[in-house]
């Protein structure tokens, strides 16, 4: 079975300082890889997700996570946190087989920016 | 285009009483999954529609769950009776196609469920 883990349920940055939120997976397979927030009052939203080929990947709100086979790590940066940012992060790993698939997630980090 | 609904937004019942969640998902969507987080934990799969059938129920956590999707549209949810540790956020979400493990799920609010 797949399995996610996110390290730090809560993350605190500055405005304007980096945001770097970690998640790594483990899997058998090769892994198609999922980072979804959660504003308040909301549905989750897609930011970005690895399915194969390029190893970074650009999402939306100028997100960005790379995919490290080696460490299997897809950690999700963005250079400049902004008040809009703070919610709830979660990363997920797909999991199945033919005509059937879903997702494992881990725990979520809150991220809190400060101003 | 709508996204996914999720109805009521919250429900607060008492142990022993029975509720039910409803979902609509994004017409079209012949995918319908329903979520559950229990408060701190991970949100974890329940189950799986492809139109009326169920795909995959292996995530429903005992038979006080029920879940159905008549006529492949939108889905319900009954516990009955709910127990103290049904309580957390019911998620449902769609997708246009499911058999792909890339495919995008979208999600609606939640339903935030309380058994006292």
């Amino acid at each position: 079975a797949q399995s996610v883990t996110q390290l730090g349920s809560h993350v605190s940055v500055s405005e304007g300082a980096l945001v770097l939120l970690r998640c790594n997976y483990s899997s058998s397979v090769p892994p198609y890889l999922f980072w979804y927030v959660q504003y308040p009052n909301q549905g989750l939203q897609l930011l970005l997700k690895y399915t194969t080929g390029a190893t970074l990947v650009k999402g939306i709100n100028g997100f960005e996570a790379e995919f490290k086979k080696s460490e299997t790590s897809f950690h999700l940066t963005k250079p400049s946190a902004h008040m809009s940012d703070a919610a709830e992060y979660f990363c997920a790993v797909s999991e199945g087989t033919s005509g059937t698939y879903k997702y494992i997630f881990g725990t979520g980090t809150r991220l809190k920016v400060l101003a | 285009e709508a996204g996914v609904t999720q109805f009521p937004s919250h429900s607060v019942i008492e142990k022993g009483q029975t509720v039910t969640l409803r979902c609509d998902p994004i017409s079209g969507h012949d995918n319908l999954y329903w979520y559950r987080r229990v408060m701190g934990k991970e949100i974890k799969f329940l189950l799986h529609f492809v139109k009326e059938s169920k795909q995959d129920e292996s995530g429903m956590p005992n038979n006080r769950f029920l879940a159905e999707r008549t006529g492949g549209t939108y889905s319900t949810l009954k516990v009955q009776p709910a127990e103290l540790e049904d309580s957390g956020v019911y998620f449902c979400a769609s997708s246009h196609r499911g058999g792909r493990p890339y495919n995008e799920q979208f999600f609606g609010p939640g339903t935030r469920l309380t058994v006292l």
